[in-house]
């Protein structure tokens, strides 16, 4: 695609229940990067995927986070027995492989826990 | 431990006014620094900056790295309210396979008419 997509844009759900994110990132992008973003807080580093392996897991805050990536594209960011404290943006950008690129953004999932 | 501080935190100027926002840094195996702006949703990609005493420039924004420093600023002329955003400065660091960037907690600018 042309940039980064995410789902949903917005999710609304109790505390308690688990939440799966979605990004697609930009063709041909063979780095993919996790962040959560809170009110007045800056990004924080949460996984990077290098193809379909994750080489830095250091900034997944709890085992109740996971994340994966099937085919070298799409990921998915699983959040399990959610917590009010995961409110956030979740904010996922991708690369291209080798070398020293920007990364580009996607929109980002708005998630609210109740 | 690695941190990208940003200053001011915040600020607020008339259309027309020009700014200067600052980044420092203090990282082991510096590789770049960016720079991001960042209105509703995604940040958007501005600048990437390598080597020292190099302006970037694209139209009214411009940025420099001084790696003497460990610092770098990004300044906007003749402000307009569209650049009213949070800008957002990363460091890249050289680390094998690891690609994360260091942020900095932002500058909010807000540009009044």
């Amino acid at each position: 695609g042309a940039g980064v997509s995410q789902s949903p844009s917005n999710k609304v759900t109790e505390k308690g229940k688990d939440v799966e994110l979605r990004c697609d990132p930009i063709s041909g992008h063979t780095a993919l990067y996790w962040y959560r973003q809170s009110l007045g807080q800056g990004l924080e580093f949460l996984i990077y995927f290098q193809g379909n392996s994750a080489p830095d897991k250091s900034g997944l805050p709890s085992d109740r986070f996971s994340a994966e990536r099937t085919g070298g594209s799409v990921s998915t960011l699983t959040i399990q027995r959610t917590q009010q404290e995961d409110s956030a943006v979740y904010l996922c950008a991708s690369t291209a492989g080798g070398g020293n690129q920007p990364q580009h953004f996607g929109d980002g999932t708005r998630l609210s826990i109740l | 431990e690695d941190k990208v501080v940003q200053s001011p935190l915040s600020l607020v100027v008339h259309e027309g006014d020009t700014v200067t926002l600052n980044c420092s840094y203090e990282v082991t195996n510096f590789r770049s620094l960016l720079w991001y702006k960042q209105e509703k949703k995604a940040p958007t990609f501005l600048f990437m900056l390598t080597s020292s005493g190099i302006e970037k420039k694209s139209g009214r924004l411009s940025s420099i790295l001084d790696k003497k420093e460990l610092s770098s600023i990004l300044n906007i002329t003749a402000t307009q309210t569209g650049d009213s955003a949070i800008y957002l400065c990363a460091v890249s660091l050289n680390a094998g396979n690891n690609r994360k960037l260091i942020w900095g907690l932002g500058t909010s600018l807000a540009v009044n008419p």
